[in-house]
This record gives structure tokens, C-alpha cells and sequence, in this order.
């Protein structure tokens, strides 16, 4: 079975512009979950969409926004982007937001880097 | 203060030693532990999850959680250089949500 997909691998930017990156969950997984992973840090949480509803956002400004589509697959994007923007995005997915069922696979990232 | 700390290393152990890893966090509101593996250039990977204090043993990793101290810990026995990699705390507050709070990693290295 295939894991959690992520689009682009990479990918580089010019400050002020926007970027959307890509997520397919693992099939029959719900829950998607973004996180920003910034060299030598731990991810943070951006956001959290379950059955195509916000369930949760981070500490993140509005210029970060995401969607969750009917097949589950996700898309964040990030508009005028920074410097600071440059890092590893994270995609997880698990069956459901609660309960059993909650345990996270991430899938291997986007790297954006801006310049 | 972060709300969980861990010490970034890197650690280089000689291969087959226990190791020991540790992450301290500072609210109290934390219920579920989780420690992840993540290779370079690569997603985490879920390797052990705890909710109360006490051990949990899962082959070569244990993991500790001490909530009085507010202190957890994974350790892991007869170390391998393919155990080389970044070594990730997670916490969480309730059980809704995928609101994870991560430590920063410690990179760990195993030498042959």
C-alpha cells in the first residue's frame, strides 16, 4: 500500500510570490494534518482537516491557508511568501482526528526553499 | 521557556550501546508521549506512543514517561548504525486533534 504522497519534492520560490503543495493521504485515512519543519527543529503545526472541515490551526498568519477535498487529498497554500518560509512541509494522515484510530504517518515532505 | 526542550546533540554512541534520550516539557496539560524516528530527507516516523506514566517496552526501545517530573525518555538497547537518524519528542494535550507539540530532535549517530 501506498503511504502518505507529497508534491513537489522540491521546490524553489522568489519572496512575494505564492506556492501550493500537495497531499494524498493514505487510502481510507480521513485526517490530514500539515506541519512546517524549519532545518534543525522540530514540525509545527500548521493545520488539521478532517471529513473536508478545519479541525485545527496553529500558530501560523493568514498568508498560510489549506483545503481538504471530497477523495480526502489536501492542498496548502502559502501566499506572499518570506524568507523565514523556507523549510520542510510535512503532510500526516491518520483514519480519524481521535480515539484509536489517531496515530499519524507523515509523508516524506516538500521542501521549499525562497529566495 | 519552550514548551518542550531536548537536547539537539549530535550523539555518537559506539554500535551496540544502550542510548538514552531524553525530552523535558513544562505544561502539565500534556496526556500522550510519542517519540519519532526521522532519517534524513525523510518524513517522521512513529516509533513508540504512551499515555501514562510508567514504561512501555516495544523490542529494542523503551519508553519512560515520568509525568510528576515532567520528563520522558526512550532508550534504546543494542544499538545499530542503521539507528543513526534524528529522534524526535512529541506531546499532545487531549485526545482530539492532531495538535502535536514537537522537541526540536536529537541527532543520533551509532558507529560501527
Amino acid at each position: 500500500d501506498a503511504g502518505v504522497t507529497q508534491s513537489p519534492t522540491h521546490l524553489i520560490k522568489t519572496r512575494g510570490q505564492h506556492v501550493t503543495l500537495r497531499c494524498s493521504p493514505i487510502s481510507g485515512h480521513k485526517s490530514v494534518s500539515w506541519y512546517q519543519q524549519v532545518l534543525g527543529q522540530g514540525p509545527q503545526f500548521i493545520f488539521q482537516y478532517y471529513e473536508k472541515e478545519e479541525r485545527g490551526r496553529g500558530n501560523f498568519p493568514d498568508r498560510f491557508s489549506a483545503r481538504q477535498f471530497p477523495n480526502y487529498s489536501s492542498e496548502l497554500n502559502v501566499n506572499a511568501l518570506l524568507l523565514g518560509d523556507s523549510a520542510l512541509y510535512l503532510c500526516a494522515s491518520s483514519l480519524s482526528p481521535s480515539g484509536a484510530n489517531r496515530e499519524q504517518f507523515f509523508g516524506p515532505g516538500t521542501r521549499l526553499t525562497v529566495l | 521557556q519552550k514548551e518542550v526542550e531536548q537536547d539537539p546533540g549530535p550523539l555518537s554512541v559506539p554500535e551496540g550501546a544502550i542510548v538514552s534520550l531524553n525530552c523535558t516539557y513544562s505544561n502539565s496539560a500534556f496526556q500522550y508521549f510519542m517519540w519519532y524516528r526521522q532519517y534524513s530527507r525523510k518524513g517522521p516516523e512513529l516509533l513508540m506512543y504512551t499515555y501514562s506514566s510508567g514504561n512501555k517496552e516495544d523490542g529494542r526501545f523503551t519508553a519512560q514517561v515520568d509525568k510528576s517530573s515532567k520528563y520522558i525518555s526512550l532508550f534504546i538497547r543494542d544499538s545499530q548504525p542503521s539507528d543513526s537518524a534524528t529522534y524526535l519528542c512529541a506531546m499532545r494535550r487531549d485526545n482530539y486533534g492532531q495538535n502535536f507539540v514537537f522537541g526540536p530532535g536529537t541527532r543520533l549517530s551509532v558507529l560501527p
